[in-house]
């Protein structure tokens, strides 16, 4: 079956650090690829997407690109602020049978100091 | 234009109740998804509806159920709740199906059963 597989974290880093998250899917087919963010206490935020090979996703100073020969989608960002501390999911869409499931990988807890 | 509302915000159930989640989506979008969040770790795919038709589900028991209605709006239904059910229940919208279709999601519903 389709599953996606985080770095563990927390990770933490001082701020202006740069940040990779690494994640890496197994999927038939061609999946679409997704980040999403959840600050404490909140629900899912949409962070980017990438819908087919070598396309990159990028917001709020965030990019990832869509690598299908590694099946990999890191997450990156050039200077990280306190305020991007959260936890990021990386999950892809599940289209077998029909549908919009996405599976998730478990998360990594980013956690920015001053 | 509002994001997708989830009711209630918090609640606290005893084991062997019902609850009753609500969700509505984001104008103009067809598709309604729900998903189970335990503390810790990534969502789960729960259900998925499409014009008031399942389109998929994930490993849940028969305890969980759900149905969307004419307006695409959404309820989740779980009988004889157990200690291990209380997590984040989220519902996600989107426009139609298909690996283009960006999938948001709304704050959340968190349950607690004691």
């Amino acid at each position: 079956g389709n599953s996606v597989t985080q770095m563990e974290g927390p990770v933490t880093l001082s701020e202006e650090a740069f940040l990779t998250i690494n994640c890496t899917y197994t999927a038939t087919g061609y999946p679409s690829l997704f980040w999403y963010v959840q600050y404490p206490g909140e629900g899912l935020q949409l962070l980017l997407k990438a819908t087919k090979a070598d396309d990159k996703g990028s917001n709020k100073g965030f990019e990832a690109t869509y690598r299908k020969e590694t099946t990999s989608f890191h997450l990156e960002k050039g200077s990280v602020q306190v305020s991007d501390s959260a936890v990021y999911f990386c999950a892809l869409v599940d289209l077998t049978g029909g549908g919009n499931k996405l599976t998730f990988g478990t998360g990594t807890q980013l956690k920015v100091e001053l | 234009d509002a994001g997708v509302t989830q009711s209630p915000t918090h609640l606290i159930k005893t084991r062997g109740q019902h609850v009753t989640l609500r969700c509505s989506p984001i104008s103009g979008h067809k598709s309604v998804s729900w998903y189970q969040q335990v503390l810790g770790q990534g969502p789960q795919f729960i259900f998925q509806y499409y014009e008031k038709e399942e389109r998929g589900r994930g490993n849940f028991p028969d305890r969980f159920s759900a149905r969307q209605f004419p307006n695409y709006s959404s309820e989740l239904n779980v009988n004889a709740l157990l200690l291990g059910d209380s997590a984040l229940y989220l519902c996600a919208s989107s426009p139609g199906e298909g690996r283009r279709n960006t999938i948001y999601f709304g704050e959340g519903s968190w349950l607690t059963v004691v």
